[in-house]
């Protein structure tokens, strides 16, 4: 069975900080996706990241890059200089190569100026 | 602007009434998803519709029906819901699998 968990409830920082927000998952299947989804206060979900399990070099985009570790079935975004406009509740999520995706519980960052 | 439009936003109903909720995709993608979100949880997956044909039904209750009319709309048919049935619905729709974009939702309280 799949599961997602983001230990992390709710994080706050101070604006300019970087933050860690940590992912576990756990699936049988050898070829499955992760994702990273941004649900800010306006409710829409956004997709940030797809990662495959066959594909684990790091990534960065701007300020957002994601370290994947099969050996500890992780897979965590660091925001660099966060900004007010980054807080937002920030899913983590996997699929096991099908358009079943599943959420994790969410970790809510709160960037404060 | 959001690709994908939700209508309404917001609806009442009583728990003997009909209703639906609509939703609408131009982006020519295969695939699209209704979701439950209650306050602070995560999107809980309920239908998914691809090329037009249910694939995913969560062994969501009968008094949530899904309808794909085309490959550009889904909607939800409600009836006969209960109060624990409020929240928010989300649609979204794919071409690739787990890359959503979804709608704004539609907000929903059954009275």
């Amino acid at each position: 069975a799949q599961k997602v968990t983001q230990a992390q409830t709710e994080i706050s920082v101070v604006e300019k900080e970087d933050v860690t927000l940590d992912c576990v998952y756990e699936t049988r299947d050898t070829t499955y996706y992760l994702f990273w989804y941004k649900q800010p206060p306006s409710g829409e979900l956004v997709f940030l990241i797809r990662r495959n399990s066959f594909d684990e070099q790091n990534e960065i985009s701007g300020r957002y890059s994601w370290n994947f570790q099969k050996s500890t079935s992780s897979f965590n975004f660091t925001i660099t200089a966060s900004q007010v406009v980054d807080s937002a509740v920030y899913f983590c999520a996997l699929s096991e190569d099908t358009d079943k995706l599943i959420f994790g519980t969410g970790t809510r960052l709160q960037v404060f100026p | 602007d959001t690709e994908v439009t939700q209508t309404p936003k917001h609806l009442v109903m009583g728990m003997t009434n009909k209703k639906s909720l609509k939703c609408e995709q131009h982006m020519g993608h295969r695939a699209m998803y209704w979701y439950k979100q209650k306050a602070k949880k995560p999107p809980e997956l309920m239908f998914v519709y691809s090329y037009e044909k249910l694939s995913i039904n969560e062994s969501v209750p009968s008094r949530f029906s899904p309808e794909c009319p085309n490959s550009s709309l889904l909607n939800l048919h409600l009836h006969a819901l209960q109060p624990e049935d409020s929240a928010l619905y989300l649609c979204a729709s794919s071409q690739v699998a787990g890359e959503l974009f979804f709608g704004e939702g539609s907000r929903l309280t059954v009275l």
